[in-house]
Order: C-alpha cells, then sequence, then structure tokens
C-alpha cells in the first residue's frame, strides 16, 4: 500500500515555543491531506482538512491560529502548533488518499508532541 | 456521516476466532464500512471495507446483513499481535473532489492472551 510517513515521530518542547510536524506522502501525490488528535485512550479527532494550494479547513472547535498548516506541496502538508502549552501534548496523526476516487485512507505513524 | 456504536472492549484468547460487531442504525445509501486497526502510538492501519454481504480479505472477513445497520468484523485465529484497538467508520466513500474525511467513534479495544 501507499505510505505515508510523519516527522518527528516525537518531540518535547517548552511552553510558549512552536514545533513543526511534517507529513509527506511518499510515493503518490496527495492534494488533500488530512490532520487528526488523539488524546490517550481516546479516539481520533479530525482537525482539519488540508489543501494543496489553498486554505487548510478546520474542524468547529479547532483554532487555526493556533494549528496552521500548509500544504505547499503535493507531497507535503504541515502542522505547526503555535505557542504551544501543555494542554497542547497528543498525538497527532495525518492521513491522506493515494489517487482520486480512492476509499482508503493512509495514515502516517504518528507524532507524540510532549510540552513541558 | 452515519455514527456508530461498539463494544469498548473484548477479551479473547490466542487461536479463537473473534468477532467485533459494529452498529450503524442510520448508514445512508452511498455508505461503505470500513474498519482500521490501531496499536498504540500508532497511525490506524485499513483491515477491510465493504457494502454488502459478506467481504474476505487475507487478514480478515466482513459479514454486513440485507438491512446494512450492523457489521462484523471476523478475525480468524488471533494471536497476541492482534491486540488493538479496532475502529468501524461508516461514510460515504465517493470521491466528491475533497478526500474523505473519516469519523472515528470509540473503537474496540481488543485483547488477545495466551
Amino acid at each position: 500500500g501507499a505510505v505515508v510517513s510523519q516527522h518527528p515521530s516525537r518531540v518535547i518542547c517548552k511552553s510558549g515555543t512552536s514545533v513543526k510536524i511534517e507529513c509527506r506522502s511518499l510515493d503518490f501525490q496527495a492534494t488533500t491531506m488530512f490532520w487528526y488528535r488523539q488524546f490517550p485512550k481516546k479516539s481520533l479527532m479530525l482537525m482539519a482538512t488540508s489543501n494543496e494550494g489553498s486554505k487548510a479547513t478546520y474542524e468547529q472547535g479547532v483554532e487555526k491560529d493556533k494549528f496552521l498548516i500548509n500544504h505547499a506541496s503535493l507531497t507535503l502538508s504541515t502542522l505547526t502548533v503555535t505557542s504551544a502549552h501543555p494542554e497542547d501534548s497528543s498525538f497527532y496523526i495525518c492521513s491522506a488518499e493515494d489517487r482520486v476516487g480512492s476509499t482508503e485512507a493512509f495514515f502516517g505513524q504518528g507524532t507524540r508532541l510532549t510540552v513541558v | 456521516l452515519a455514527k456508530t456504536t461498539q463494544p469498548i472492549s473484548m477479551d479473547s484468547y490466542e487461536g479463537q476466532e473473534v468477532n467485533i460487531t459494529c452498529s450503524h442504525n442510520n448508514i445512508a445509501t452511498n455508505d461503505y464500512i470500513t474498519w482500521y486497526q490501531q496499536f498504540p502510538s500508532q497511525g490506524p492501519r485499513f483491515i477491510i471495507q465493504g457494502y454488502k454481504t459478506k467481504v474476505t480479505n487475507e487478514v480478515a472477513s466482513l459479514f454486513i446483513p440485507a438491512d446494512r445497520k450492523s457489521s462484523t468484523l471476523s478475525l480468524p485465529r488471533v494471536s497476541l499481535s492482534d491486540t488493538a484497538v479496532y475502529y468501524c467508520l461508516v461514510g460515504d466513500m465517493s470521491f466528491t473532489g475533497g478526500g474523505n474525511k473519516l469519523t472515528f467513534g470509540t473503537g474496540t479495544q481488543l485483547k488477545v492472551e495466551l
């Protein structure tokens, strides 16, 4: 199957700093990628839809100025957590589909963010 | 997107068949049923997808009754490595030009023991 890679797999940062997470489709092009957040022992919650060449679409309750998404190319979307606080500590996961009309989503391995 | 209901957890032993049922009473005509598996600190992995009747692949079978208001994921002869959370998702998978937004329910934590 198609491969989606996230980097870094885990990161620790200080409160007030910003952290960038990359999501890459390694062997296919993705015009659309999705970002999810998952708290311990909870389900995945969709944060936003990342659209190549245009603004991201955020789910209700997700602060767009807090979670900056840039989808500058067909193989890369980035999520930047700005001015991170301990409550932003979570597991962040991206996904993409490998072709138009695909019914299968491919997920990255996730990024564990810890804000201290 | 149709809401799904699954058992929170299930326990089994190695070598047994495990059946996880998902209820989706409000499933729409265009909706597919998809199951994902997630290990701790990893992204979900696609297991199987179906629309009606029965679908089988190398890892699982998916049974969908005629009314499609529920579905059952069947894992034959589970092993310790099948311990994971299993998510049932229901949604319109037809391409709309914007990709497929997935809504995850609570999932079922399967624990396999020796």
